[in-house]
């Protein structure tokens, strides 16, 4: 089964600063997709940026980008420039490979990050 | 804009009840999952779907049950509430990944029902 790992549970940077989140997962599979999703207090999930691990180029989204090391089972977000409104809970998930009827997405534990003003 | 709605934001219900969450989506999505988060411990899968009438336990499954009658619609039935089935519970819906043309491979979220049972 695949897992996904963060390990930074909280995490806190001053306005403006650039923050990066890790998080790691372990798979046999070659093709899958990854995300990144936020939950700010609000509690409602927004994508905040995908990729396709067939890709090389990691994916950018404005200011947030991510470093994509797929021999290292590794899938960090880097948030450039912070804004209070990045306060919110990250979530890294993982999808499994295109295959009608397994297609679910699993989660890791999540990393709370607070934007100090 | 995508849409993904569940029945309750809030809900406290006696243990013992049997309890209903439906959630309900308009973007003609195939995949429909149902996850329940907790401090700490993240989302985990309880059960999801990818047709009409087709379902798959997920990692949790035990105590939950679920029904698809028709493509939009996905309840997550709780046969008799107890107080471990305190929660917040989230819906989601996303298109197969194996249509390959479509870009929005990712799940879009309902807006959670914190669920308190008593």
């Amino acid at each position: 089964a695949q897992t996904v790992t963060q390990s930074q549970p909280e995490m806190s940077v001053q306005e403006a600063e650039t923050v990066t989140l890790s998080c790691t997962y372990d798979t046999s599979e070659n093709n899958y997709y990854l995300f990144w999703y936020k939950q700010p207090p609000s509690r409602q999930m927004i994508l905040v940026i995908r990729q396709e691990a067939y890709k090389q180029q990691n994916a950018t989204e404005n200011r947030f980008s991510v470093n994509f090391q797929k021999a290292a089972k590794s899938f960090s977000l880097k948030i450039s420039d912070s804004q209070l409104g990045d306060t919110a809970m990250y979530f890294c998930a993982f999808m499994n490979p295109p295959n009608f009827g397994n297609e679910k997405l699993t989660f890791g534990t999540g990393t709370r990050l607070t934007i100090i003003p | 804009d995508v849409k993904v709605t569940q029945s309750s934001r809030y809900l406290v219900k006696r243990t013992g009840e049997k309890v209903f969450l439906e959630c309900v989506q308009d973007m003609d999505h195939e995949n429909m999952f149902w996850y329940r988060q907790d401090p700490g411990l993240g989302l985990r899968l309880i059960y999801f779907s990818y047709d009409v009438k087709m379902k798959e336990k997920g990692d949790i499954p035990e105590g939950y049950s679920v029904s698809r009658e028709k493509k939009e619609r996905f309840s997550l039935i709780l046969e008799s509430a107890s107080t471990n089935q305190t929660s917040m519970y989230l819906c989601a819906s996303s298109f197969p990944s194996s249509v390959r043309r479509r870009r929005n491979t990712e799940a879009f979220f309902g807006q959670g029902t914190r669920l308190t049972v008593v």
